[in-house]
């Protein structure tokens, strides 16, 4: 399975929002409603942020939003606060290969 | 209160074999899949395997198939990963992941701590 497609760094200040992408294929972002994104501050285990696209779990702030068009699923942070700052990974179910997930690189949030 | 704790990680030689357990807890364990993913030092997340509530519907990342088994004891809640034939890429954090659905088709929510795994003569 080969990762998913994250810009290695994005970068905002306090208030202003920002967009992260995630590119696969049609063999799991574009073929699938089963993206979710992951949130990791240092030394800390992921933290699940949405899930099936655009859904919040419970406690996620609606500050955060995903959506996918095609082959490229979208994780917005608007109203952007310090704590925000971490590693995102966005995940897909896939179908290449083998039937599994397959994870982006991660993108490095930093707010200025 | 969901709880995932893994244990079994250590310093291994490679081609050598390790067995990692989570103890699962705070949830109904045989309703939900369990995943394991890891993550190299400095690195990204990587799917490692996934197995459906009643152990139907196994998954393997295409780098440990053939090399890595996963199990449940759902009487036990716990979840399992043996590793055999044991590489130097191999070397990572393993965690523990719960599913969020009782199928593979079932994203990670939430995670454990993690047990290091080093690969390493």
């Amino acid at each position: 399975q080969s990762a998913l497609t994250q810009p290695a760094s994005v970068s905002g200040s306090p208030g202003q929002s920002i967009t992260i992408s995630c590119t696969g294929t049609s063999s799991d972002v574009g073929g699938y409603n089963y993206v979710s994104w992951y949130q990791q501050h240092p030394g800390k285990a992921p933290k699940l942020m949405i899930y099936e696209v655009s859904n919040r779990p419970s406690g996620v702030p609606d500050r955060f939003s995903g959506s996918k068009s095609g082959n490229t699923a979208s994780l917005t942070i608007s109203g952007l606060q310090a704590e925000d700052e971490a590693d995102y990974y966005c995940s897909s179910y896939t179908s290449s290969s083998t039937l599994g997930w397959v994870f982006g690189g991660g993108t490095k949030l930093t707010v200025l | 209160e969901v709880q995932l704790v893994e244990s079994g990680g250590g310093l291994v030689q490679p081609g050598r074999s390790l067995r990692l357990s989570c103890a699962a807890s705070g949830f109904t364990f045989d309703d939900y899949a369990m995943h394991w993913v890891r993550q190299a030092p400095g690195k990204g997340l990587e799917w490692v395997s996934g197995i459906s509530w009643n152990s139907g519907s196994i998954g393997y990342a295409d780098s440990v198939k053939g090399r890595f088994t996963i199990s449940r004891d759902n009487a036990k809640n716990s979840l399992y990963l043996q590793m055999n034939s044991l590489r130097a890429e191999d070397t990572a954090l393993y965690y523990c992941a719960k599913g969020y659905y009782g199928d593979l088709v079932s994203w990670f929510d939430p995670w454990g701590q993690g047990t290091l795994v080093t690969v390493s003569s």
